[in-house]
Order: structure tokens, then C-alpha cells, then sequence
């Protein structure tokens, strides 16, 4: 079974500040992603990775950054936290017979 | 464009069959899924078809496709009350590495 484990369930976190969050997978797989789900918008994508320090842009980028120096680590930046990224982040893996599998999300508050 | 839609909420009575609807506008899908997200959770894929298919089953799981009229259903036969959960339809278009998602159907099973 594939694993994706994300560093924190709940974050509470004040504006203005850098907040990181971490996704590790237990694979080798190449792609993954970066989502924020919020209610009846569904899960936007933000960014995600086909290999070690690629990315690309999601449709809703703006105000984040991600980080990719290892294969099995993808990591989402909020450079300067504001209450509207106040939401839930799902990190996904995608495999080669195109299934994607995801984490458990993070719950991040922004006060 | 790449909207997917869903109605927001179904309530059904357990033991009865439960039928989700999802509609989409991309005419170049290649696969599309159905993931279930159960209270405070990630994302669990339940199951997913490719576009030449206009059905799968799989258990108490039937998935349909209307490619022509580009409506994706998933039956849920026999509705236990730990289907409770919002119920998610994807799409992967042909070329992309990530899925566009429709909203959600939140299902409530009366017991």
C-alpha cells in the first residue's frame, strides 16, 4: 500500500507568518501534489512536482511555494500566512497507472 | 475548460441503493474516479474507469459512464451508515498529471 504521510494534522498560525508544511511518500514515485480543499469549492490544485526540483503551477498558486530536494519529500511554503489560506491542505502522490493517493491533510488555521 | 460538477448533498435511508451523479466538460478525460473522504480525513480512492468503459463493478460499487452525454455515476448498493462521507468525482484529461475535481457529494445515510 502507498503512504503519504503530512507532518502536522492541525496548525494554528498567525498572518505574517512562514508556515511549512511537509509531505513524505514511502514509494519512488515521481508526481506529487499539493491541494487546499475548502467547502463547496472542492480541492484546488496549488503546485506539484513530476521530479526532484521540478514543479509547475497549479491553478491557484499565488501565495505559495513548494520545495522538492529529494524524491520522496514535496514540501508547501506560505511565505507570509494570511486568513484566507485558512483551509485544509491534502498532499497526493501519482502513481504510473494514474491513481492518486493522498494523505491525511492538514487543518491550518491563520489568526 | 475542466468543470465537474456534483450536486452538494444526498440523504438515503440504510439498505437502500445510493446513486451520485457527476457531470463533466471535457470531452478529452481519460479516467475519471470516485474518492470518498470520511469525516476529518484525506482522500480515499474508491474506484476509477477509463473513458472507452461505460461500466465497472466492484463489490457493492457500480460505476457508470455516459461518455456522450459525459455524466459519471457510483451506485452504492446496499447504503451501510459508515458510507457516510462526501463522495468526490475526478477527472484526468489526456497529457495532464493532476485531476480536476468536482465539489463533493456529501451523503447521509438515515438509519
Amino acid at each position: 500500500d502507498v503512504k503519504v504521510t503530512q507532518s502536522s494534522r492541525y496548525l494554528v498560525k498567525r498572518t505574517g507568518e512562514k508556515v511549512f508544511l511537509e509531505c513524505v511518500q514511502d514509494m519512488d514515485h515521481e508526481n506529487m501534489f499539493w491541494y487546499r480543499q475548502d467547502p463547496g469549492l472542492g480541492l484546488r490544485l496549488i503546485y506539484f512536482s513530476y521530479d526532484v526540483k521540478m514543479k509547475e503551477k497549479g491553478d491557484i498558486p499565488e501565495g505559495y511555494s513548494v520545495s522538492r530536494e529529494k524524491k520522496e519529500r514535496f514540501s508547501l511554503i506560505l511565505e507570509s500566512a494570511s486568513t484566507n489560506q485558512t483551509s485544509m491542505y491534502l498532499c497526493a502522490i501519482g502513481t504510473n497507472s494514474y491513481e492518486q493517493y493522498f494523505g491525511p491533510g492538514t487543518r491550518l488555521t491563520v489568526t | 475548460g475542466e468543470d465537474v460538477e456534483q450536486s452538494l448533498f444526498l440523504s438515503v435511508r440504510e439498505g437502500d441503493s445510493s446513486v451520485i451523479n457527476c457531470t463533466y466538460t471535457d470531452s478529452s478525460s481519460t479516467y475519471l474516479y470516485w474518492y470518498k473522504q470520511e469525516p476529518g480525513a484525506g482522500l480515499q480512492l474508491l474506484t476509477y474507469i477509463f473513458s472507452n468503459m461505460d461500466m465497472k463493478q466492484d463489490q457493492r460499487l457500480t460505476v457508470l459512464l455516459n461518455k456522450k452525454d459525459k455524466h459519471l455515476s457510483l451506485r452504492i448498493a446496499d447504503t451501510q451508515t459508515g458510507d457516510s462521507a462526501i463522495y468526490f468525482c475526478a477527472e484526468r484529461q489526456t497529457g495532464a498529471n493532476n485531476l480536476f475535481f468536482g465539489t463533493g457529494t456529501r451523503l447521509t445515510v438515515i438509519p
